[in-house]
């Protein structure tokens, strides 16, 4: 089955606690980005990379890290979270960026306290 | 910059009813996507309609359909024969298709809440 997984679904942290949420597609897409959707403000790209060891900022992306060392995965990297980053993430992937279909994940809940 | 906004944070509609959810959005560019998502309880993100701006026909999915109005940056869902499984937040996104797009970055609205009621 196609799909875009996310792990872990929920996590409550610490502020200054690195955490990793990870992502994967079995898809063989080019394309992955990670969203935070927050209330009142939809959702917003944080990073996003176009092939393997190929990444850029997105909108929000302040607090946060990214690699693609494979095509498939692309983890989110938290290295001293902060209250301020407690949100919904999404990660998502496409074949393409003109217009491609957007695959989502399950969403990932995180909590710092 | 593009932005987009959706001015109903909720709505309700009776079962088997139809109903229109606001989309309007600002941008320069001359060739991009519409999007409206669906996002239910579990919180997955759905793909419900896309629209291609160069295409004047407006997209149709079953009982979902648009109605997209170029030249007033207008576009709008409607939902015919609502079903309590539309339930949802509802989600409009813009993706532009110039060179630099920030790997199909989509700028998305921020959400009306669809109640279906019995």
């Amino acid at each position: 089955e196609a799909q875009v997984t996310q792990n872990p679904r929920y996590l409550i942290t610490v502020t200054g606690k690195k955490l990793t949420v990870t992502c994967s597609q079995n898809m063989n897409h080019e394309y992955m980005s990670w969203y935070r959707q927050d209330p009142g403000l939809g959702l917003r790209q944080i990073y996003y990379s176009m092939n393997v060891e190929v990444t850029d900022k997105g909108d929000v992306p302040e607090g946060y890290k990214v690699s693609r060392k494979e095509k498939r995965n692309f983890p989110l990297i938290l290295e001293s979270p902060s209250p301020n980053q407690t949100s919904l993430y999404f990660c998502a992937s496409s074949f393409g960026d003109l217009g491609d279909t957007q695959y989502f994940g399950p969403g990932t809940r995180l909590t710092v306290l | 910059a593009q932005t987009v906004t959706q001015s109903q944070p909720e709505m309700s509609v009776q079962e088997a009813e139809t109903v229109t959810l606001s989309c309007t959005y600002d941008t320069s560019e001359s060739n991009y996507y519409l999007f409206w998502y669906k996002q239910p309880p579990s919180r997955q993100m759905i793909l419900v309609i896309r629209q291609e701006a160069y295409k004047q026909q407006n997209a149709t999915e079953n009982r979902f359909s648009v109605n997209f109005q170029k030249a007033a940056k207008s576009f709008s869902l409607k939902i015919s024969d609502s079903q309590l499984g539309d339930t949802a937040m509802y989600f409009c996104a813009f993706m532009k298709l110039s060179f630099y797009n920030q790997g199909g970055k989509l700028i998305f609205g921020q959400g009306t809440e669809l109640s279906v009621k019995p």
